[in-house]
């Protein structure tokens, strides 16, 4: 159990469009998903939690505007890039919370590598 | 808010050497320590986790302690084989939080 999908896998786009990628829980129900960006060699850095039928909680420094994230469902959320850079090239990363016990579990989807060129 | 520091960034050892991974914590209400590898390419995989209310977790040949006094957390890898190739992330979260803080990473590469 516990597996998280995301879609697509890869994507390559021009500058000044929009890329929607999404994420979903398929076999659980997550009332909170994450959004994490991932630069090559390095850590996973939380752009926002994303929570089922209310607005996400950006990080600091994370424009909302630019990266609109959307949680209709409870295995559906989706992260808009909104007029794309190639400084956005990167490898997007969510995850689906799950409740063990008394704390959270966080499985990941398989990433999306972004490229604008 | 919660800071985690993960030591060292890279490791290297013999195939079947064991490899120690360790981390710090800043916040002392953080109750749960996930452990994730990720190989190349890949998603992380959660590989063993520990709660605030055991000391230690064994799963195979890994296993991950806790010392709540000193907030730190280790994971521990015996008969290194090829495939633990890969970079290894620890966390932490509060009770009752959902989202949780990161280490910055452990490269580990096992030399056959």
């Amino acid at each position: 159990g516990a597996v998280v999908s995301q879609h697509p896998s890869w994507v390559i786009c021009k500058s000044g469009t929009s890329v929607k990628i999404e994420c979903r829980s398929l076999d659980f129900q997550a009332t909170t998903m994450f959004w994490y960006r991932q630069f090559p060699k390095q850590s996973l850095m939380l752009m926002a939690t994303s929570n089922e039928g209310s607005k996400a909680t950006y990080e600091q420094g994370v424009e909302k505007d630019k990266f609109l994230i959307n949680h209709a469902s409870l295995t559906l959320s989706t992260l808009t890039v909104t007029s794309a850079h190639p400084e956005d090239s990167s490898f997007y990363i969510c995850s689906a919370s799950r409740l063990a016990g008394s704390s959270y579990e966080q499985y990941f989807g398989p990433g999306t590598r972004l490229t604008v060129t | 808010g919660e800071n985690v520091e993960q030591h060292p960034s890279t490791l290297s050892v013999q195939e079947g050497d064991s490899a120690v991974i360790k981390c710090t914590y800043s916040d002392s209400a953080s109750n749960y320590f996930p452990w994730y590898k990720q190989e190349l390419g890949k998603r992380p995989q959660l590989i063993i986790d520990i709660r605030s209310n055991v000391g230690e977790k064994k799963d195979q040949r890994i296993a991950v302690t806790l010392n709540k006094t000193a907030k730190h957390f280790s994971l521990h890898i015996t008969e290194t084989q090829p495939e633990d190739s890969a970079v290894y992330f620890c966390a932490a979260s509060m009770k009752g939080a959902q989202k949780l803080v990161f280490g910055q990473g452990t490269r580990l590469t096992i030399n056959p």
